[in-house]
């Protein structure tokens, strides 16, 4: 069964920095993509990135380059969503996703992560 | 890179159909057969529901289904039903190698 698991939920001070993750089992984790999707409170989803696990290669939305990193282990199947200086606008659901050229066909339980002083 | 358009809501009661439009631009709908759909209920991770305009994946009613016109891309759902309540979004690669989403369409069941 393919599943993806993430991290907990986080409370973050403004300015900290935050790592989050997602393991993928039940599949090859380096013959997918892994996306990662954000839903601010009461909006929509936006799509942020995707690492190709197998040769880390990523790319991201304009929205989001340069604020955020995504990265991979594939040697314990797990990718991650970091930043290196939180703001009160990165309060959000984060969600992880296997990719590949159909769509999200798999995702994780979501990571709500918050920021506030 | 702006949001695919889709009108915020849309309802409909049991039983009948409905239709939700995605607008987009020739850099992503209109250039690309890439065009998945979600559905998201509040509180649960999305669900893949259309893949490649109008492919559905294993285990997704029938009663869904896609389609594509030019620049626009469309979810149509029948026999509507209470479980059907949710919100969907669709989304796009582009010519920018990234993938987009629309804004989201609350679906009321009357």
């Amino acid at each position: 069964e393919v599943q993806l698991v993430q991290s907990g939920a986080e409370v973050k001070k403004p300015g900290e920095s935050l790592r989050i993750s997602c393991k993928g089992s039940g599949y090859k984790f380096t013959s997918y993509w892994i996306s990662w999707v954000r839903q601010m409170p009461g909006k929509g989803l936006e799509w942020m990135g995707r690492i190709d696990p197998g040769d880390s290669y990523t790319n991201y939305s304009p929205s989001f380059e340069g604020h955020v990193t995504i990265s991979a282990d594939k040697s314990i199947s797990t990718a991650y969503l970091q930043w290196n200086s939180l703001k009160a606008s990165d309060t959000a659901m984060y969600y992880c996703a296997r990719a590949d050229w159909i769509g999200l066909d798999y995702w994780g339980q979501g990571t709500l992560v918050t920021i506030s002083s | 890179q702006s949001a695919l358009t889709q009108p915020a809501s849309v309802s409909g009661s049991p039983g009948q159909s409905i239709t939700i439009s995605c607008t987009g631009t020739r850099s992503d709908v209109g250039g690309y057969n890439y065009v998945s759909w979600y559905q998201h209920h509040p509180g649960k991770a999305p669900k893949l529901m259309i893949y490649d305009v109008s492919n559905r994946p294993s285990g997704v009613s029938n009663r869904f289904s896609g389609s594509k016109s030019g620049n626009t891309a469309s979810l149509t759902i029948s026999g509507l039903q209470a479980e059907d309540e949710a919100d969907y979004y669709c989304s796009s690669y582009t010519t920018s190698s990234t993938w987009v989403f629309g804004g989201g369409t609350k679906l009321t069941v009357l």
